[in-house]
């Protein structure tokens, strides 16, 4: 079936720098992606919609400033915090989508977990 | 607003019993109704999905879902736990209608704990 990978599952950094997390299909090609997070014990909120070769949609309330998706290609989108702060620790997943429209099921990574000091 | 709603943050269950976990949602239109399951450091699985059809989906692992209509409700179950199955629950909705395709609305989760 579809795989979709992450990484790094796990980061820890400094305030104050960068951070960039990447997902990757490994074995289908993934026109869309999404990038969600979630707080402990609270749910997925979605932040934005990468599609491969335009810009992300970002979500109201993220900053597309701080948080910036490229999706280059059709397996790899990547999630960069800049200029992280401890209130981005959180837990990251990406999702993917093999359709555009539709009600096909999503794919997710098994999410990246980032700790800013 | 729209929004999907898991009423018990925790359901406890002896091995071998029926299980259910529950789901609302309020959103309008006719949307799209998904199970996932989260293992701890994993990412989310798909369980199942109702988009139309039969009220009675049956998905993975030997789970189904029960969609209604004038409940506005799509309660997990399985006729039999196994401990295996312990794990957090998210029930997501999709409108029908507008939005992206990613843009599904989750409840916060149930975690279900199994006990031999």
């Amino acid at each position: 079936g579809a795989v979709v990978s992450q990484h790094p599952s796990w980061v820890i950094c400094k305030s104050g720098t960068s951070v960039k997390i990447e997902c990757r299909s490994l074995d289908f090609q993934a026109t869309t992606m999404f990038w969600y997070r979630q707080f402990p014990k609270q749910s997925l909120m979605l932040m934005a919609t990468s599609n491969e070769g335009s810009k992300a949609t970002y979500e109201q309330g993220v900053e597309k400033d701080k948080f910036l998706i490229n999706h280059a290609s059709l397996t790899l989108s990547t999630l960069t915090v800049t200029s992280a702060h401890p209130e981005d620790s959180s837990f990251y997943i990406c999702s993917a989508s093999t359709d555009r429209a539709g009600a096909n099921v999503l794919t997710f990574g098994a999410g990246s977990r980032l700790t800013v000091l | 607003a729209q929004s999907v709603a898991q009423p018990e943050d925790q359901v406890n269950v002896a091995e071998g019993n029926p299980l259910t976990v529950k789901c609302t949602y309020s959103v309008s239109g006719n949307p799209y109704l998904f199970w996932y399951v989260q293992y701890p450091n994993r990412g989310l699985q798909f369980l199942l999905k109702y988009i139309t059809g039969d009220n009675l989906v049956k998905g993975s692992y030997g789970f189904e879902a029960e969609f209604n209509k004038s409940q506005t409700s799509f309660h997990l179950k399985k006729p039999s736990a196994l401990v295996s199955d312990s794990a957090l629950y998210f029930c997501a909705v999709r409108p029908h209608y507008g939005g992206s395709q990613g843009n599904l609305i989750f409840g916060k989760g149930t975690k279900l704990s199994v006990k031999p």
